[in-house]
């Protein structure tokens, strides 16, 4: 089976503070994902990463950055946490095969902005 | 740009009875299609995939989609609904040759007694 992990369930943080998400993997998958998850919004791509030292913008990219120095390890990093930044970070996987491209999620970290 | 709708934020039903939950999506040609579910306080687990051939598709834990091309729908449906089964649940859409998925807003399934 496929693991996912993430470094933090819950994460209490201050408006100002530099924040480290971290998502680790034991399958050997060339593409990792982090998504926020916001109520009525459902989930929305922040980066993603197709190989080590690759990283793509995703949809909300702003106010966030990625880092990929090993296959197995995907770090989203918010340089100074602000209040909006409050939500539900999930970290996911895939293969690059392009007909199996089904993607495993992470348990998610739940991070709060004081 | 791809776009999924889920039309029902909310849905409540009663143990025991069957549940739809609806999905339509806006792409350019048949995309790969997924039904996600999540469980309180869990990460998301895979349901369901539709990548081609047979439009029924069937999932883990008793679910089953059918892909409609001239509807752009692909609705989740389960015959008899278990209180386990409260959940979110997001369908969700990935363009053939992409690797970033689409999600639909989400809807929350409640069970009563």
């Amino acid at each position: 089976d496929v693991k996912v992990t993430q470094s933090s369930r819950y994460l209490v943080k201050r408006t100002g503070e530099k924040v480290f998400l971290e998502c680790v993997q034991d399958m050997d998958h060339e593409n990792m994902f982090w998504y926020r998850q916001d109520p009525g919004l459902g989930l929305r791509l922040i980066y993603f990463s197709y190989d080590v030292k690759m990283k793509e913008k995703g949809d909300i990219p702003e106010g966030y950055s990625v880092s990929r120095e090993k296959k197995e390890r995907f770090s989203l990093i918010l340089e100074s946490a602000s209040t909006n930044q409050t939500s539900m970070y999930l970290c996911a996987t895939g293969l690059a095969d392009r007909d199996n491209n089904e993607q495993f999620f992470g348990p998610g970290t739940r991070l709060t902005v004081l | 740009a791809q776009s999924v709708t889920q039309p029902d934020i909310h849905i409540t039903v009663s143990e025991g009875a069957s549940l739809e939950l609806r999905c339509n999506y806006s792409y350019g040609a048949t995309p790969y299609l997924f039904w996600y579910v999540q469980s309180p306080g869990q990460g998301l687990q895979l349901l369901l995939k539709y990548f081609s051939g047979d439009t029924l598709v069937q999932g883990i834990k008793g679910f089953e989609a059918e892909f409609k091309r001239s509807q752009s729908s692909f609705n989740l449906r389960k015959p008899s609904v278990h209180w386990s089964d409260a959940a979110e649940y997001f369908c969700a859409v990935l363009g053939r040759g992409d690797y970033k998925l689409s999600f639909g807003a989400g809807t929350t399934v409640t069970v009563r007694a």
